[in-house]
């Protein structure tokens, strides 16, 4: 069983629909949860970061974590064409430890 | 705020040359540099860690010979790929770790915009 797993996708959606973005995890120790956009041939863009349980939210974008569950998520609102991309979530135990990062999920938004 | 810019975008060499790529934080001082490596439609692969004034820390099954990290300051690290061959061409991406925490108290890094490397 990998680490961080995430379902590769390709999801594609409506403009305007709702996305759920997941990733699951194993280790219980993780306590730091970011997740990536990437746009091909670019580098991944941080955008959204979570210290442990709970939701965040950041104007469309609602990151959730649970961590009894070990299971984390984000969510896009009135998903937009622009939002086309990979998303990675991303994970780490403390500060200063290593990130380890889900493969990513291939995210298509038609307009 | 939060930028780390790579040199070159875009680099193409002949087999057997070397080839060095810059990661610059630019408005923070980063303790850690990651570098990764990504082929088409696949995740990013870590490469090794670096620390500013130590040595690196290769992942397993990456030639530490072969890439090369030097991690000279707080701002500044550079991979070099020695002996270029047509299989390493990839996309090489960059991160750094800021060496305070952002606001919220969290830990993240924060990713360069990556160089493509084609070895003729």
């Amino acid at each position: 069983q990998k680490e961080v797993e995430q379902d590769p996708g390709p999801l594609s959606v409506p403009e305007g629909a709702i996305v759920s973005l997941n990733c699951t995890y194993s280790n219980s120790a993780f306590q730091y949860f970011m997740w990536y956009r990437q746009y091909s041939r670019k580098g991944p863009e941080l955008l959204m970061y979570t210290y442990s349980s709970g939701n965040k939210e950041d104007g469309r974008f609602t990151a959730q974590v649970d961590k009894s569950s070990k299971y984390i998520s984000l969510f896009i609102r009135d998903s937009q064409p622009s939002d086309s991309a990979t998303y990675l979530c991303a994970m780490s135990e403390g500060y200063g430890q290593n990130f380890v990062f889900g493969p990513g999920t291939r995210l298509s938004v038609l307009p | 705020g939060a930028v780390v810019s790579q040199h070159p975008s875009w680099v193409i060499c002949k087999s057997g040359t070397s080839v060095k790529i810059e990661c610059r934080s630019l408005d923070f001082q980063a303790t850690t540099m990651f570098w990764y490596r990504q082929f088409p439609k696949q995740s990013l692969m870590l490469m090794a860690t670096s620390n500013e004034g130590s040595k690196a820390t290769y992942e397993q099954g990456v030639e530490k010979d072969k890439f090369l990290i030097n991690h000279a300051s707080l701002t500044l690290s550079t991979l070099t790929v020695t002996s270029a061959h047509p299989e390493d061409s990839s996309f090489y991406i960059c991160s750094a770790r800021p060496r305070s925490r952002v606001r919220g108290g969290t830990d993240t890094q924060y990713f360069g915009p990556g160089t493509r490397l084609t070895v003729l």
